[in-house]
């Protein structure tokens, strides 16, 4: 089975800009959950969708949302960035009762 | 307020010996732990878990111990290869699948010495 894909891998942005990630689960998996890693506050969970409606969100603000698709994909956007907002953006999917599987993230670097 | 605490940013062991990743946790809530390995330019691969009901858990070279009235967790991996050069990230849910995600530590960058 091929992994959790992540598009793009690289991304450099201008603050006020907004800008869209997108994830591609493991084939079956239902679960999509985004993760925000930086160096100074490690990974911390923004969000997690199954069978397109989102279960669960932590404690980021309202400029971070997402959605998922009929067919488990998902996207993350970030509006109005901010250069706080530079980090790496890791997706990660699972089937129930299974440990999350990640990929290999997007990197947003905001100028 | 950090509720899964990885006290060692980083940790040298010769390679074949024991490498020991140590995690703290606050929320007695916790009840399924996970430790996650880290390459640069990857995402984190998923390693080895327990539940609280347990207080060890083994998989070839790796074994977490777990110590519910200190809270604490450990990661033994024996023989330490060069392979295992990494970051280490340990993670904690609670009841219910973890409702606020997978809370992580900041993890502790593993350096296998030759």
């Amino acid at each position: 089975k091929a992994g959790v894909t992540q598009t793009p891998r690289y991304l450099i942005k201008t603050r006020g800009q907004q800008v869209t990630l997108s994830c591609s689960p493991i084939s079956g998996h239902r679960s999509v959950s985004w993760y925000q890693q930086t160096p100074g506050q490690g990974l911390q969970f923004l969000f997690e969708y199954f069978s397109e409606t989102q279960r669960n969100k932590g404690n980021f603000p309202g400029r971070f949302s997402g959605r998922q698709f009929s067919n488990s994909r998902s996207e993350m956007n970030v509006s109005t960035l901010e250069l706080g907002d530079s980090a790496l953006y890791l997706c990660a999917s699972r089937d129930p009762n299974s440990p999350l599987h990640f990929g290999n993230g997007t990197r947003l670097t905001v100028t | 307020d950090q509720q899964v605490k990885q006290n060692s940013p980083s940790l040298s062991v010769q390679e074949g010996r024991i490498s020991i990743l140590n995690c703290d946790y606050t929320n007695s809530m916790f009840d399924y732990f996970l430790w996650y390995k880290k390459y640069p330019a990857e995402g984190p691969t998923f390693l080895i878990s327990i539940s609280s009901i347990k207080d060890k858990n083994e998989d070839g070279r790796f074994t977490v111990f777990l110590n519910k009235s200190a809270k604490h967790l450990s990661l033994h991996i024996v023989p330490s290869q060069p392979g295992d050069s990494a970051v280490y990230f340990c993670a904690a849910s609670d009841p219910g699948g973890g409702a606020d995600g997978l809370t992580f530590g900041k993890g502790t960058h593993l350096i296998i010495q030759p």
